[in-house]
């Protein structure tokens, strides 16, 4: 069974914190990661994706460890902007139909 | 930048009821999907298209159809609206070819079944 898992949360922390959220998946046929940005009651947005040498966006930096099957996100100097559900996706094969959403991990920065 | 449409932000129906969720995608996207999304169970896929005319059911297809008559547009069928299937609806679409090719969703529908 294909399945993808995160810590649902919530993490709260204070502005200017780094967190980290993970997310492991079950098949090791995986092929493509991606990070999810989801506000409340909004619908959810691209952040980024997660390639196998890890990549950075600002703020943002995405891991994979395909050995250990799971996918990182670390979130360095939180705004209050941040506070979100973050949701990890796990697409099964090339065309991108076969994918699984992990049911979020929710963060809340405060000031 | 990809915009994809659904028609209504908020619906509410009656039990019984034939209802019709569209979506439409600018982006000349060959996948497009239905998803729902209800507290504590996530997102959950209902149904898929990778192509005009062809459908794949997802996870939870009981209950519902779909139609894909153009490529641009998605459709969400429930054929005889029942309460549990309020729910917040999701249509997205995505390239079929490309790196990765990640999801693009619309605003959703807040669909209320009294």
């Amino acid at each position: 069974r294909k399945e993808v898992e995160q810590d649902p949360g919530p993490f709260n922390v204070p502005e200017g914190a780094t967190v980290a959220f993970n997310c492991t998946y079950s098949n090791s046929a995986s092929q493509s990661f991606f990070w999810y940005r989801q506000d409340c009651r909004k619908e959810p947005k691209l952040l980024m994706s997660v390639y196998s040498s890890g990549n950075e966006d600002g703020r943002f930096t995405a891991q994979l460890n395909r050995a250990s099957q799971y996918i990182s996100l670390l979130i360095r100097d939180s705004k209050l902007s941040d506070s979100a559900t973050y949701l990890c996706v796990v697409t099964f094969n090339q065309a991108g139909t076969a994918l699984i959403f992990g049911k979020g991990t929710t963060l809340s920065v405060s000031s | 930048d990809v915009k994809v449409t659904q028609s209504s932000r908020y619906l509410v129906k009656r039990t019984g009821e034939k209802v019709f969720l569209e979506c439409v995608q600018d982006m000349d996207h060959e996948n497009m999907f239905w998803y729902r999304q209800d507290p504590g169970l996530g997102l959950r896929l209902i149904y898929f298209s990778y192509d005009v005319k062809m459908k794949e059911k997802g996870d939870i297809p009981e209950g519902y159809s779909v139609s894909r008559e153009k490529k641009e547009r998605f459709s969400l069928i429930l054929e005889s609206a029942s309460t549990n299937q309020t729910s917040m609806y999701l249509c997205a679409s995505s390239p079929g070819t490309g790196k990765g090719r990640p999801q693009h969703f619309g605003d959703g529908t807040r669909l209320s079944i009294l």
